[in-house]
């Protein structure tokens, strides 16, 4: 399978531990984003990266998150400090090129619960 | 900022019904328009675009047409399947290329 994989599934975490999250896109893609994604919303953006440089970072990723795509390739979601406010699924995607034509492949997610 | 409203849930049909779920946008500029379906168990998949207005997007029998006038796009199936029932997200690109996402609206078909 060649589509975008993400890991852990699940992660069970207790409040203040430090969790973190890995992506590895599809292969070819250059853009990866990072969203958050609560039951019954929409995933809300946190964060994308254009190979390696972070391009935009949304006012919902506070200073215990933390993103990098050191290579270009996978990218890793750290949360510091975790908060049970922060226990949702954080859905990683991908897509190609520079414009807005936007299709984003999405992974399954990661489930994050904090207790 | 840019954003969409989609028809709130959730949404039981039987069989073969006329299936319309409303999504209505607010952006400044001239957004490309998106629905995507998440299957039960399944990430997000792109189920249909349009990137300009009175564009129609098509796929699977499901349409959506880009009214830059009403500031809507909403979905469209002639005869929905079993295998429809699914989460409905739509969404808008803008100019920054952040895809913005609607709260996504359940819909259950029932045989």
């Amino acid at each position: 399978d060649t589509g975008v994989s993400q890991n852990p599934r699940h992660k069970i975490t207790k409040r203040g531990q430090n969790v973190t999250f890995r992506c590895d896109p599809i292969s070819e893609h250059n853009r990866l984003y990072w969203y958050r994604q609560t039951l019954g919303q929409g995933p809300e953006f946190l964060t994308y990266f254009q190979n390696e440089a972070q391009l935009e970072k949304s006012r919902l990723l506070s200073d215990r998150f933390s993103a990098e795509r050191p290579k270009g390739s996978f990218s890793t979601l750290e949360i510091q400090r975790t908060e049970q406010g922060d226990s949702a699924m954080y859905l990683c995607a991908s897509s190609l090129g520079q414009g807005a034509l936007g299709e984003l492949f999405f992974g399954e997610g990661s489930r994050l619960t904090v207790l | 900022g840019d954003s969409v409203t989609q028809m709130e849930g959730p949404v039981t049909l039987s069989e073969e019904a006329f299936l319309t779920i409303n999504c209505t946008y607010t952006a400044t500029g001239y957004p490309s328009l998106f629905w995507y379906v998440q299957y039960p168990g399944e990430g997000l998949q792109l189920l249909l675009k349009a990137t300009k207005a009175d564009d129609k997007g098509s796929n699977k029998g499901f349409e959506a047409t880009y009214r830059k006038e009403t500031t809507s796009f909403h979905l469209e199936k002639g005869s929905v399947q079993v295998s429809d029932s699914a989460v409905y997200f739509c969404a808008l690109s803008d100019p920054r290329n952040d895809m913005r996402f609607g709260a996504g609206t359940r819909l259950t078909v029932k045989p």
